[in-house]
C-alpha cells in the first residue's frame, strides 16, 4: 500500500506570497491532519480534517487554512508569507481518530 | 490533552535493549499512551500505543505503571537504525486526530 505523499518536497517562496501545499492520503484513510515543524517551536498541529469538513484547529494564524476534496486528498495554503513560516510542514493520515496516524515526508518550505 | 515528561537525551549501545521513560503523572482515564519517532528530517512514525495493559508489536514494547502515571517504550535490540528522536504523547481518543508533541528523547545508539 502506498505511503502519505507530499507535494512539493521543497519549496522556495518570498516575503509577501502565498503558497500551496498538498497531501495525498493513504487509499482509505480519511482523516487528513498538518503538522509545522521548526527548530524553535518543535512539531505543532495546525488543523485536521475529516470527510472534507475541519474538525481541530490549532493555534495559528488564520493565514494559514486548509482543505479537503471528496478523495481525501488536502491541501494547505499559506497567504501573506513570513519569513517565520519556514519549516518542515507534515502531513499525517489516519482511517479515524482512534487509529494511529501515518506521516508523509513533509514539504521543506523556505521563505526569503 | 495530558502534558509528558521525557529525558531530552539518552545512549544506549548496539544490540542492547533501550528503555526509553515517560512521565504523564496528570494522565485521565480516557487517554491513551502513544509513542511515536523521527529519524532526521523524515515524517514521524507510529510505534506502539496503550490504555492501561502492557502492549507488545513487532517493534517494540510499552510497559505502562498500574496507576498509569508513567510508561516506558522498550527498543529490545536497539540498532543504528534506531537513533532518532522518541515522542510520547497522551490523547484522548474519538476526539479528532490532533497530537501534542512535546520535546521527545533523542536516542543514540552507538556501536
Amino acid at each position: 500500500k502506498a505511503g502519505v505523499t507530499q507535494t512539493p518536497r521543497y519549496l522556495i517562496k518570498t516575503r509577501g506570497q502565498q503558497v500551496t501545499l498538498s497531501c495525498s492520503p493513504i487509499s482509505g484513510h480519511r482523516s487528513v491532519s498538518w503538522y509545522q515543524q521548526t527548530p524553535g517551536q518543535g512539531l505543532q498541529f495546525l488543523f485536521e480534517y475529516f470527510s472534507e469538513t475541519q474538525r481541530n484547529k490549532g493555534n495559528f494564524p488564520g493565514r494559514f487554512s486548509g482543505r479537503q476534496f471528496s478523495n481525501s486528498r488536502s491541501e494547505m495554503n499559506v497567504s501573506t508569507l513570513e519569513l517565520g513560516d519556514s519549516a518542515l510542514y507534515l502531513c499525517a493520515s489516519s482511517v479515524s481518530d482512534i487509529y494511529e496516524q501515518y506521516f508523509g515526508p513533509g514539504t521543506r518550505l523556505t521563505v526569503t | 490533552d495530558a502534558k509528558t515528561t521525557q529525558p531530552p537525551s539518552m545512549d544506549c549501545a548496539e544490540g542492547r535493549a533501550a528503555n526509553l521513560p515517560c512521565n504523564h503523572s496528570t494522565i485521565s482515564g480516557n487517554e491513551y499512551v502513544y509513542w511515536y519517532r523521527q529519524i532526521h528530517s523524515q515524517g514521524p512514525q507510529y510505534i506502539i500505543h496503550g490504555l492501561k495493559n502492557n502492549e507488545t508489536n513487532e517493534m517494540a514494547s510499552l510497559i505502562i505503571t498500574e496507576d498509569r502515571k508513567s510508561s516506558t517504550l522498550i527498543l529490545p535490540h536497539a540498532t543504528l537504525r534506531d537513533t532518532a528522536v522518541y515522542y510520547c504523547i497522551v490523547r484522548v481518543v474519538r476526539a479528532g486526530n490532533m497530537l501534542t508533541f512535546g520535546g521527545g528523547t533523542r536516542l543514540m545508539v552507538k556501536p
